[in-house]
């Protein structure tokens, strides 16, 4: 089954102490996101990348870092959690970054909850 | 810069009734694409509907329609034969050869009444 997975799907955590939110794709994927969502902002982009070893800043990147190793695994790292990163996390992939045709239609993971006290 | 409008925090429509959520968009780039998503009360995001910006015509998945007016700069998602089901909240998309950016829109709690 074509899917994009992330773990943990809920999380508590206390101010500064590093974790780490897994995301996999089994689609080959070349893009891959993650975004936080808030009430009333909608969905914000934190990281993007456009494939291997490529990665980019999305609108609200600060206190957080990415990498990407390989092509389906894209995590999401907190190196000093505070709690205004208190959130619901998505990540997202798609067949390429901007394209026509429908390419670059997102498919969202089920999200991961993460509250920081 | 890229800008994503959704002007209806909410909405409701009766059963079996169509509702339009309005979508509009701010971009300089020539090459984008529009997107929908809703989001259950089980908070998933379920893709609905893509329209390219050289796309002639309007986009059409099942009951979901999506009317593009390029000059207006709007992406108005139609919601054909409501059902019970459709109850969620709606978001709008735009993602622009220029960043490789993804925006969103705030979004529009569409209520379905029986």
């Amino acid at each position: 089954e074509a899917q994009v997975t992330q773990n943990p799907r809920y999380l508590i955590t206390v101010t500064g102490k590093k974790l780490t939110v897994t995301c996999s794709q089994n689609m080959n994927h070349e893009y891959m996101s993650w975004y936080r969502q808030d009430p009333g902002l909608g969905l914000r982009q934190i990281y993007y990348s456009m494939n291997v070893e490529v990665t980019d800043k999305g609108d609200v990147p600060e206190g957080y870092k990415v990498s990407r190793k390989e092509k389906r695994n894209f995590p999401l790292i907190l190196e000093s959690p505070s709690p205004n990163q208190t959130s619901l996390y998505f990540c997202a992939s798609s067949l390429v970054g901007v394209g026509q045709g429908g390419t670059d239609t997102q498919y969202f993971g089920p999200g991961t909850r993460l509250t920081v006290l | 810069a890229q800008k994503i409008t959704q002007t209806q925090p909410g909405m409701f429509v009766q059963e079996k009734e169509a509702v339009t959520l309005d979508c509009t968009y701010d971009t300089s780039d020539q090459s984008y694409g529009l997107f929908w998503y809703k989001q259950p009360s089980s908070g998933e995001m379920i893709f609905l509907i893509y329209q390219g910006s050289y796309d002639e015509q309007n986009a059409t998945e099942g009951r979901y329609s999506l009317n593009f007016q390029k000059a207006r700069k709007s992406a108005n998602l139609v919601i054909s034969a409501s059902q019970l089901g459709d109850s969620a909240m709606y978001f709008c998309a735009l993602t622009t050869s220029g960043t490789y950016k993804y925006i969103f829109g705030t979004g529009t709690r569409l209520k379905v009444l029986a």
